[in-house]
C-alpha cells in the first residue's frame, strides 16, 4: 500500500484566494509528481522534481502555480490566486527513479473546491 | 504528441462474466504502458505495467498483452467480482520524453450481482 501522505483531503477556497496543499513522498522516493485530476476524472501533470530540483513543468504551473520540494520539509503546490476552474483532485505521487518504467506511488490527494 | 485513447467511459457488467478495457496509444518513443485502478475516494493504485511486447502480464486476476503493431494494451478479465467496480486508467511513459506518464480519460467499470 502506498504511504504518499497529502494534506490537507479537502479546501475550500473563494476565487483571488491561494491554496495550499502538502505532500509527503514514500521513504526513499527522491522523485515526487504533481497531477490535477478533474471531474471528469482526466489527469493534467503540472509539475515533477527530483530531489528539490524542477524536473519537468506544463505552462499552467509556470504561472499561478507554485510547487517546490525542500529538503526535509514536505512537497508543497499552491496556487496563488484560485479561480473557479482550479477546482480539482490534486494527487502527489512519489517514485524511486525517474525514468519512465518506474512506478507511481499515490497519495490520496486533496481535493481543491474554489467558489 | 504522446498520448493515450480509452474508448469506453462506463462498462456495466454482471458478476462473473469477462471483461476487456480497451486501451491504445500513441508515440513516437519505446512505451512503457501502465494499468491504475482507483476505487472511490482511493489513490490510485498501479494494476499492472509492462514494455514488453507481445508478453502477457498479469495481477490480481487482471492481465493484459503490449502489441506494438496495433500500439495497444487491453485490460483484461475472465471473471469480474463486485470489487471490481473502479476507475481504471491506462497511462503512457514513452522512453526518453520525459518522466510523467500520459493518462487516458478512464473507464469506469461498474459490476452489477
Amino acid at each position: 500500500n502506498s504511504k504518499v501522505i497529502q494534506t490537507p483531503r479537502y479546501l475550500v477556497k473563494g476565487q483571488g484566494q491561494k491554496a495550499k496543499m502538502r505532500c509527503i513522498p514514500e521513504k526513499g522516493h527522491p522523485v515526487v509528481f504533481w497531477y490535477q485530476q478533474n471531474k471528469n476524472n482526466e489527469f493534467k501533470f503540472l509539475i515533477n522534481f527530483q530531489n528539490q530540483e524542477v524536473l519537468q513543468q506544463i505552462d499552467m504551473t509556470e504561472k499561478r502555480f507554485s510547487a517546490e520540494c525542500p529538503s526535509n520539509s514536505p512537497c508543497s503546490l499552491e496556487i496563488q490566486s484560485s479561480e473557479a476552474g482550479d477546482s480539482a483532485l490534486y494527487l502527489c505521487a512519489s517514485s524511486r527513479d525517474r525514468e519512465g518504467y518506474a512506478e507511481q506511488f499515490f497519495g490520496p490527494g486533496t481535493r481543491l473546491t474554489v467558489l | 504528441g504522446d498520448s493515450v485513447t480509452q474508448t469506453e467511459g462506463l462498462v456495466t457488467l454482471t458478476k462473473g462474466l469477462p471483461v476487456m478495457l480497451n486501451c491504445t496509444y500513441q508515440t513516437t518513443y519505446s512505451p512503457f504502458l501502465f494499468w491504475y485502478v482507483q476505487h472511490l475516494n482511493e489513490a490510485p493504485k498501479l494494476l499492472l505495467k509492462s514494455s514488453t511486447d507481445n508478453k502477457r502480464t498479469e495481477h490480481q486476476g487482471f492481465y493484459a498483452t503490449l502489441h506494438k503493431s496495433s500500439s495497444s494494451f487491453h485490460l483484461q478479465k475472465s471473471s469480474v467480482q463486485l470489487s471490481d467496480s473502479a476507475l481504471y486508467f491506462c497511462a503512457l511513459s514513452p522512453a526518453n520524453s520525459g518522466t510523467y506518464q500520459r493518462f487516458g480519460t478512464g473507464t469506469k467499470l461498474q459490476v452489477v450481482p
